[in-house]
């Protein structure tokens, strides 16, 4: 069984500042893990994802995750945020090598970025 | 860049009623999703469908919900008889491979169910 703590549900930064969102996870076998991204009034898009590749993965609009096994975490992070980073953020775990086709989600942070 | 397409965006009901979500998945895909996403809680799993068969469900799919395929291009949710707690967005989704796959699952913009 997998599943997915995000740690604080509301996250403020200054516009310039750095992004940290936090992740853990727990998975009874080696994990995919996501962050995908709600922008209000939309639907979810794919951030980054790790699938056992690398493990500092890159995505889209600058941010990117670090998957550490000992700690069983995948943080996002954005070194520098900017105003239209503000949405909620989720991160997904499902179980690698199939045998389940869901996603099993965090309650999602809410990121504000304040000028 | 192909899209999952929802309909209705917004849908009111009266409990006990029977709604129907509608769903486009992109052309090429071969897994479709539906999630639930209640107010301020988190995005839920309810099933996935896959060779015009549900492949996986979650203990809230039970008997009121069903899903369908029923031509080339759309997946729908039913839900029988709607009750209060049936109020959420709705989430359709597909993927070209299954999520357990490393498959990347595209998103329509939700349903908004609301049952009174």
């Amino acid at each position: 069984a997998q599943s997915v703590t995000q740690l604080g549900s509301h996250v403020s930064v200054s516009e310039g500042a750095l992004v940290l969102l936090r992740c853990n996870y727990s998975s009874s076998v080696p994990p995919y893990l996501f962050w995908y991204v709600q922008y209000p009034n939309q639907g979810l898009q794919l951030l980054l994802k790790y699938t056992s590749a690398a493990t500092l993965v890159k995505g889209i609009n600058g941010f990117e995750a670090e998957f550490k096994k000992s700690e069983t975490s995948f943080h996002l992070t954005k070194p520098s945020a900017h105003m239209s980073d503000a949405a909620e953020y989720f991160c997904a775990v499902s179980g690698s090598g199939g045998g389940s086709e869901k996603l099993v989600f965090g309650k999602g942070t809410k990121l504000t970025v304040n000028p | 860049e192909p899209e999952v397409t929802q309909t209705p965006s917004h849908q009111v009901t009266q409990m006990g009623q029977e709604v129907i979500l509608r769903c486009v998945p992109i052309s090429n895909h071969l897994y479709f999703y539906w999630y639930r996403q209640i107010l301020g809680q988190k995005v839920e799993f309810l099933v996935s469908f896959y060779n015009n068969e549900i492949s996986e469900k979650s203990e809230i799919f039970d008997d009121q919900f069903s899903v369908e395929r029923p031509d080339g291009s759309n997946f729908t949710l039913k839900i029988r008889s709607t009750k209060l707690e049936d109020s959420a967005m709705y989430f359709c989704a597909s993927s070209e491979v299954g999520a357990g796959v490393t498959g990347e699952l595209f998103f329509g913009e939700g349903s908004r169910l609301t049952v009174l």
